[in-house]
């Protein structure tokens, strides 16, 4: 299957610092990228859709200032958490598809804490 | 907006048990995905369905894909350890977003 990267894997951060998180689809062109957050032992939560060149579109309840997503490629979205809070600490893992297929290919996610 | 329920939460079996997990959309889906996440792992593609009463074995495992598009099933015969997981069922509506409501999952345990 594709392969979905992410980077970090994981990270630590102060309160109130922003923390960029990068998903690359590797072996494809990536038309739509999502965004979601898994608590744990939670089901995944979409976060945003976001396809290359154009505005994300978020979810109800996704602060769009707070949570920045850039898709400046179709290999690569950028999500930015800004001025992140100990609520925020998270696994944050994105997906990709590409034009042909209806399934999303997983990137491996980033683990987020917030202290 | 769409509600994607799955049931049980958890679910414990001794190996050489079956295993079934059930999906139910609050609206008709365009089409049902089911993936599996390891612990500590990511959510990994298993199978799509698209028709209505569609039917789809891989080895041990079989999917089913109600007549009304509104619910879906995921049966494991004779479970083995490697199956521990949690298995998420998404469903698309339709549009062109391409966007899925994933299930809360069902956390299967295997007791060797």
């Amino acid at each position: 299957g594709a392969v979905v990267s992410q980077h970090p894997s994981w990270v630590i951060c102060k309160s109130g610092t922003s923390v960029k998180i990068e998903c690359r689809s590797l072996d494809f062109q990536a038309t739509t990228m999502f965004w979601y957050r898994q608590f744990p032992k939670q089901s995944l939560m979409l976060m945003a859709t976001s396809n290359e060149g154009s505005k994300a579109t978020y979810e109800q309840g996704v602060e769009k200032d707070k949570f920045l997503i850039n898709h400046a490629s179709l290999t690569l979205s950028t999500l930015t958490v800004t001025s992140a809070h100990p609520e925020d600490s998270s696994f944050y893992i994105c997906s990709a598809r590409f034009s042909s297929y209806n399934e999303q290919f997983f990137g491996p996610g980033t683990r987020l804490t917030v202290l | 907006g769409q509600q994607v329920m799955q049931i049980p939460q958890y679910q414990h079996v001794q190996e050489g048990e079956d295993f079934t997990t059930y999906c139910n959309s609050s609206t008709t889906l365009s089409n049902i995905q089911w993936y599996k996440q390891r612990p500590g792992g990511h959510p990994v593609f298993l199978i799509q369905l698209v028709k209505s009463g569609e039917v789809k074995k891989q080895k041990r495992l079989t999917f089913q894909f109600g007549e009304a598009k509104k619910n879906s099933s995921l049966h494991i015969t004779a479970t083995q350890t490697t199956d521990v997981g949690t298995y998420f069922c998404a469903g698309r509506s339709g549009g062109s977003n391409y966007k899925l409501t994933f299930g809360k999952g069902t956390l299967l345990t295997v007791n060797p």
